[in-house]
């Protein structure tokens, strides 16, 4: 139990373009998803806070109208990186959590390659 | 907010035991885990201990928690070539929040 999807796994765009990401939990609601990115050799950077039915909470230093992020349903999230520049290639990826004693079980993450 | 730090690379043999480190700085994290994150892969939950318990045991893996220290160890035993990853620590000092360390590359030598 406690899966997370994660989609796309790749994408390649050009810049100026947008592109979304999707984060669904598959036998679980979440009321609460992470987004994060993780640059090269360093940990995972949270970016924000997505929470079913309001805005979401966007970490310090974060463009919260760079990085839209939308939580629709209890099973959704998505992520949408608009006007894509080279530097925001990386890898994203998000979680959530059932509560309780699952901890957090993350997605397969969407490595993004803007050129 | 809460510092998880860990050492950057760890290189064992086959077959030898391996040990990762981590220390926390937020006396208040109810969770502490331990993540597995292979080449192309998104993290992997592996284990995982609650602050009122020393020690965790599940197959190869060992937790062990001082919580005076704030620090958290991974042992892995009779490590396999397979195990080689990055390991991710986290703590979660509240519901809500979740602070990873940078995560140690472990080599398995063969």
């Amino acid at each position: 139990g406690a899966v997370v999807s994660q989609h796309p796994s790749r994408v390649i765009c050009k810049s100026g373009t947008s592109v979304k990401i999707e984060c669904r939990s598959l036998d679980f609601q979440a009321t609460t998803m992470f987004w994060y990115r993780q640059f090269p050799k360093q940990s995972l950077m949270l970016m924000a806070t997505s929470n079913e039915g309001s805005k979401a909470t966007y970490e310090q230093g974060v463009e919260k109208d760079k990085f839209l992020i939308n939580h629709a349903s209890l099973t959704l999230s998505t992520l949408t990186v608009t006007s894509a520049h080279p530097e925001d290639s990386s890898f994203y990826i998000c979680s959530a959590s059932p509560g309780g004693n699952y901890g957090y079980t993350f997605g397969s993450g969407t490595r993004l390659t803007v050129v | 907010g809460e510092d998880v730090e860990q050492s950057l690379f760890l290189s064992v043999r086959e077959g030898d035991s391996s040990v990762i480190n981590c220390t926390y700085t937020d006396s208040s994290s109810t969770y502490l885990y331990w993540y597995k994150q292979e080449p192309g892969a998104g993290l992997q939950l592996l284990t995982y201990i609650f602050s009122n318990m020393d020690m965790k045991q599940d197959q190869r893996l060992t937790v062990l928690l001082n919580k005076k220290d704030k620090h958290l160890s991974l042992r892995i035993a009779d490590t396999q070539t397979g195990d080689s990853a990055i390991y991710f620590c986290a703590a979660s000092p509240g519901a809500n929040n979740l602070f990873f360390g940078t995560g140690t590359r472990l080599t398995v030598i063969p």
